[in-house]
C-alpha cells in the first residue's frame, strides 16, 4: 500500500468500551499527526510526533492516549469516551514537523 | 492566536468558471500555507504548499498566492469542471512550525 492508511474506517463504540485507531504511512515520513475534524468546526490538532517522540499536546483529554511506537505507525487508544467525541478522526504524515501533510481517509467514531 | 477564516463558507458556480476562494489569517508569523481540498466524508488531499518566503505556487489548473502582509491567501481555479466540487480548506503553520490552525473551509459546487 502507498500513502497513509487509517483501520479501521468506521467505529461504533459505547462510552465504557476500550478501542484504538491505528494509522500507518509508508512514505518514509519522520512527523505524524491526529485530527479531529467536528461537524461545523475547523480540522483540530490533536497530537504531534517527530521522530517518534510527542512534541504537541494540544490540551487534549486524557480519554484519548497516543502511542507512537516507531516512524511508521501511530495509534489512538480510547477509553471511556463522551458522545462528543464522536468525529472523524484523521491522520496525516510529513517529511519533518511542519512540513506538507498528507492525510488518511480518517476513521468515522460514533460514540453512544 | 491565529485566526483562519475562508470566505464564502459555500459557492456555487456553472462549469467553465474561473473562480477565487479567500483564505485569511490574523498572525503573519507564518512558516507556510497549504491548500487542501476534502471530498465528503474523505480524508484531505495535499493542493499546494507556499513557504512564506515564496508569493506563489502553481499547480495545473490551480494557483495560490500568499500576501503576508495583509494576511492573505487566495487559491485560483482556472476553468472549473464539475470534479472540482469539494471542501477546500486552508491551513497555516506558525511559530516556525509548532502550530497548525485550519480554516473552516469553502464548500464548492461546479454544477453542469
Amino acid at each position: 500500500e502507498t500513502g497513509v492508511t487509517q483501520t479501521p474506517r468506521h467505529l461504533v463504540m459505547g462510552m465504557t468500551n476500550k478501542k484504538s485507531l491505528k494509522c500507518e504511512q509508508h512514505l518514509g515520513h519522520n512527523a505524524m499527526y491526529w485530527y479531529k475534524q467536528s461537524a461545523k468546526k475547523p480540522l483540530e490538532l490533536m497530537f504531534v510526533y517527530s521522530l517518534e517522540e510527542r512534541v504537541e499536546n494540544n490540551s487534549v483529554p486524557s480519554r484519548f492516549s497516543p502511542e507512537c511506537p516507531n516512524s511508521s505507525h501511530l495509534f489512538l487508544h480510547l477509553h471511556t469516551l463522551q458522545p462528543e467525541d464522536s468525529a472523524l478522526y484523521l491522520c496525516a504524515s510529513s517529511q519533518d514537523w511542519g512540513g506538507e501533510q498528507y492525510f488518511g481517509p480518517g476513521t468515522r467514531l460514533t460514540v453512544t | 492566536k491565529q485566526e483562519v477564516t475562508q470566505i464564502p463558507a459555500a459557492l456555487s458556480v456553472p462549469e467553465g468558471e474561473n473562480l477565487v476562494l479567500n483564505c485569511s489569517f490574523t498572525d503573519s508569523a507564518i512558516y507556510n500555507l497549504q491548500w487542501f481540498r476534502q471530498d465528503p466524508g474523505k480524508g484531505l488531499t495535499s493542493l499546494l504548499l507556499i513557504q512564506s518566503s515564496q508569493r506563489e505556487q502553481t499547480s495545473g489548473r490551480l494557483n495560490a498566492s500568499l500576501d503576508k502582509s495583509s494576511g492573505r491567501s487566495t487559491l485560483y481555479i482556472a476553468a472549473s469542471q464539475p470534479g472540482d466540487s469539494a471542501t477546500y480548506l486552508c491551513a497555516a503553520w506558525t511559530g516556525g512550525g509548532n502550530k497548525l490552525t485550519f480554516g473552516t473551509g469553502t464548500q464548492l459546487k461546479v454544477e453542469l
